[in-house]
């Protein structure tokens, strides 16, 4: 089946700062959603992006789908953005395969 | 108005019990999902159901048994319950293609004393 890698595992940002998180897969996919679980555990939808580029506020998220990876991009992070940050991605039909996650932790 | 409603929120039980999860979406989706979430964060689908029809089941142990009345609910019912069980449970729902991304439940936290 599929493999889904994100990096880093962990990062701790000041206030204020911008992180870049990285998801790679193994395989051609026709669905990648981006999800934020925030430390009360609820899982947050925050793009679904198959392929190319798109904004929300502080965050935006690019697809390279011929080379396989995503990336989602925080910026002026706030300690609000905490929690953990799953990248999912489906080849065929809406079966979602989810990443480890990346942890954020942001400090005021 | 909550979009994908579960119950109960925490459920805590003894070995051996059986115990059910439900789950309801307002969104007029007509596919929903169960996930499970392990002690490392790691999510896992078990089920999905596209207008109350089984089209996804993976490796779970039978005990575990998805009922969809209709299309907008899809429970989840455990039998004889291990202490392996305990976890996270996680409804989503989508439209059919998974287009316009899942919408996720608030969870079930479950505990197997």
């Amino acid at each position: 089946g599929i493999q889904v890698e994100q990096s880093p595992p962990d990062l701790i940002l000041q206030e204020g700062a911008n992180s870049t998180l990285r998801c790679n897969f193994s395989d051609s996919v026709n669905n990648l959603q981006w999800f934020h679980q925030n430390p009360w555990g609820q899982l947050i939808n925050l793009f679904y992006i198959p392929s190319g580029t798109k904004q929300n506020g502080r965050l935006s998220a690019t697809t390279v789908a011929t080379e396989r990876y995503s990336l989602l991009y925080i910026s002026s992070s706030q300690t609000t953005d905490s929690g953990v940050y799953f990248c999912a991605v489906s080849e065929y039909g809406n079966k979602l395969v989810f990443g480890a996650g990346t942890i954020l932790r942001v400090k005021s | 108005d909550t979009a994908v409603s579960q119950t109960p929120k925490y459920l805590v039980t003894q070995m051996g019990n059986d115990k059910s999860i439900k789950c309801e979406q307002n969104l007029g989706h007509d596919t929903m999902y169960w996930y499970k979430q392990d002690s490392k964060k790691f999510l896992k689908i078990m089920f999905s159901y596209n207008n109350k029809e089984l089209i996804i089941n993976e490796t779970v142990p039978n005990r575990f048994s998805p009922k969809s009345p209709d299309k907008a609910h899809l429970n989840l019912h455990i039998n004889s319950l291990e202490l392996g069980d305990s976890a996270v449970y996680f409804c989503a729902s989508s439209h059919v293609d998974g287009n316009y991304g899942y919408t996720f439940g608030s969870g079930t936290r479950l505990t197997v004393v």
